[in-house]
């Protein structure tokens, strides 16, 4: 696609679900990012995907947070048992290269996760 | 952890005015990037100064990097309504372990262009 397409944009659950949230990167970009945002505030790491491992999953929070990109394109982030501090966006991003002095990263629109 | 730290929090100018913001880092890095925010969007990239540049110019961007103090500057310049939103900067530190650049977030700048 012609960018970063994140799905669901919005999502309401209550607390103690599991929830999955879909980003489609831009198509041939090999780095994949999740940051979470809280309002009011920047963009925190979560995990980084270089083709379909994972790179750096140092800023996941917890062993509920989980995310997958088998194939190298499509990512999943996975919460197990939802809490409430949960909500907040979570950001995609793709990026095309991996060399040293370039990293412009390219973001969707985010999904917004209430966690009731 | 947030890498990088704004300053100011906020900031509210008239149309016309410039703008200007400061990031602070830690860590050695290898490229500093500043992104706009727009109220409930998604991040947009703005300009990138690598490591090994002092100042760097994109339309009515001036950026600056000093490495010695860790620190860069964002110049809007004859700021208009429009300009109002968020603004990031994010560092980007090579990781071998990764193969790519982890880039990590500041808290961000509010900025607010009256008419």
């Amino acid at each position: 696609g012609a960018g970063v397409s994140q799905t669901p944009s919005n999502k309401v659950t209550e607390k103690g679900k599991y929830v999955e949230l879909r980003c489609d990167p831009i198509s041939g970009h090999t780095a994949l990012y999740w940051y979470r945002q809280s309002l009011g505030q920047g963009p925190e790491f979560l995990i980084y995907f270089q083709g379909t491992g994972a790179a750096d999953d140092s800023g996941l929070p917890n062993d509920r947070f989980f995310a997958v990109r088998p194939e190298g394109s499509v990512s999943t982030l996975k919460i197990q048992r939802t809490e409430r501090g949960d909500s907040a966006v979570y950001l995609c991003a793709s990026s095309q290269t991996i060399a040293m002095d370039t990293g412009e990263l390219f973001f969707g629109e985010g999904s917004r996760l209430t966690v009731l | 952890s947030q890498q990088g730290e704004e300053d100011p929090q906020a900031l509210s100018i008239q149309e016309g005015e410039n703008a200007t913001m400061n990031c602070s880092y830690k860590t050695s890095i290898n490229n500093l990037q500043w992104y706009r925010q727009n109220s409930g969007r998604g991040l947009v990239h703005l300009i990138l100064i690598r490591s090994n540049e002092r100042e760097k110019h994109s339309g009515r961007l001036r950026v600056t990097l000093d490495t010695s103090k860790k620190s860069s500057s964002l110049l809007i310049t004859a700021s208009r309504a429009a300009d109002t939103a968020s603004y990031f900067c994010a560092t980007a530190r090579w990781t071998i372990k990764a193969a790519g650049n982890k880039l990590t977030f500041g808290g961000g700048t509010r900025v607010l262009v009256k008419p």
